[in-house]
């Protein structure tokens, strides 16, 4: 979904480093989410947002904090990147209607040494 | 609880029959249930959703049944093809605090053999 936009897509970082994924997208939608996926299991919630004013942890918010800096524009940090922290992160977002579906990005790929 | 189950976790069928997954979910306020389609490395994907005030939907080979007496719904794919082999996911709606959040199911990995 090309109005969904993640930055980078791979990244490869050591241990301790402080690293930020972004997430734009075009859709004028409010809600954003960032999602992270181990192999062979499903989708996690780290964080989401409603709009710019608005945070909310998700079921694994430790070690990630956010920010959403515009309503196209929702960012996520690992201050202190560690090993376990290596995973598939998707952003995603949805319109206030209750009844549609969530969009989302095509990825970041995130190794940590 | 805030959960959504799915099963099976792994489903192989020979290509041309049908697979069937199904999901449960918990709270009777939940009335949008969409299906995902995530290939292998990339992103999921919407493939058909269903909302509360109907019992089916379907898109050519691609259908889905949604019962809320026993608060469960189901994908059905039929002439199954080895493209349709990837990880489904269900998800729900859940009401939150005056306004709702998404809860996925765990994920079936599907595989169509040739």
């Amino acid at each position: 979904d090309a109005d969904v936009t993640q930055t980078p897509r791979n990244r490869i970082t050591k241990t301790g480093k402080r690293i930020m994924l972004e997430c734009s997208q075009t859709k004028g939608h409010d809600r954003m989410y960032w999602y992270r996926q181990d192999p062979g299991l499903g989708l996690r919630l780290i964080y989401y947002s409603f709009d710019v004013k608005d945070i909310n942890k998700g079921e694994i918010s430790d070690g990630y904090s956010v920010s959403r800096q515009a309503q196209a524009k929702f960012s996520l940090s690992l201050e202190s990147a560690i090993p376990n922290q290596t995973a598939l992160y998707f952003c995603a977002t949805s319109d206030i209607d209750r009844n549609q579906p969530q969009h989302f990005g095509d990825g970041t790929r995130l190794s940590i040494l | 609880g805030e959960n959504v189950e799915q099963h099976p976790s792994t489903l192989s069928v020979q290509e041309g029959d049908s697979a069937v997954i199904k999901c449960t979910y918990s709270d009777s306020a939940s009335n949008y249930f969409p299906w995902y389609k995530q290939e292998l490395g990339k992103r999921p994907q919407l493939i058909i959703d269903i909302r509360s005030n109907v019992g089916e939907k379907k898109d050519q080979r691609i259908a889905v049944t949604l019962n809320k007496t026993a608060k469960h719904f189901s994908l059905h794919i039929t002439e199954t093809q080895p493209e349709d082999s990837a990880v489904y996911f269900c998800a729900a709606n859940l009401p939150k605090g005056g306004t709702y959040k998404y809860i996925f199911g765990t994920g079936t990995r599907l595989k169509v053999l040739a």
